[in-house]
């Protein structure tokens, strides 16, 4: 199985400022990979795949890098809305695996 | 617009078969691919499988020999089926849909708590 890493793990910041989360893949995966948003109570959120699409309706203060096996996802001027959890994805082979997750808190 | 909602049963003892519906509308089912994912504390986020807009289905190997995914297109239903539960399968549950196979899933329902006990 393809193993997904992320990191870090938690980040701490603040409105306005960007941040970066990484995702590295055990093998090449092409660049078949998405970035997904979870928040409590709600249904998560397909942010980027295709490693650097915006999903329609994402906003374009996200970006996504990458291709092979390493991926970032940026987050430029933070707003509240977007502290919650990442997680990465590949669909590249079964099985799909996806990260251990980013908890994005506020600083 | 688009919704998934899982049900299922909250508490199912060891050993049990686990059964979850997801109910979808916004979109016909054999127009899409349904996914099922789980998200557990030891394991985090894990595919289980899917059931193919065609109707066939394909299972994550970790679950193939105790998992079923079937469908009703006619109620807009999808179900998971699992048995031999143990306490490691406690977790959230969550359906979600993607336009075939190699593709990411682009929307989700909010998952299904569910937790195997005594």
């Amino acid at each position: 199985d393809v193993q997904m890493t992320q990191s870090p793990s938690y980040l701490a910041a603040s409105p306005g400022e960007s941040v970066s989360i990484s995702c590295k893949a055990s093998k090449s995966i092409s660049n078949n990979l998405a970035w997904y948003q979870e928040k409590p109570g709600k249904a998560n959120k397909l942010l980027i795949h295709s490693g650097s699409t915006l999903q329609s309706g994402t906003p374009s203060r996200f970006s996504g890098s990458g291709s092979g096996t390493d991926f970032t996802l940026t987050i430029r001027s933070l707003e509240f809305e977007d502290f919650a959890v990442y997680y990465c994805q590949q669909y590249n082979e079964y099985p799909w695996t996806f990260g251990g997750g980013t908890k994005l808190e506020l600083k | 617009q688009v919704q998934l909602k899982e049900t299922g049963p909250g508490l199912v003892q060891p050993t049990q078969t686990l059964s979850i519906t997801c109910t979808v509308s916004g979109f016909s089912l054999t127009s899409y691919y349904m996914q099922w994912v789980r998200q557990t504390p030891g394991k985090g986020l894990e595919w289980m499988g899917f059931i193919r807009s065609g109707g066939s289905t394909e299972y994550n190997s970790e679950f193939k020999s105790r998992l079923s995914i079937s469908r009703d297109t006619s109620k807009n239903q999808v179900f998971l089926k699992m048995n031999s539960l143990k306490t490691e399968d406690t977790g959230v549950y969550y359906c979600a849909r993607s336009d075939y196979g190699y593709n990411p899933f682009d929307y989700w329902g909010q998952g299904v708590m569910v937790t195997v006990s005594s």
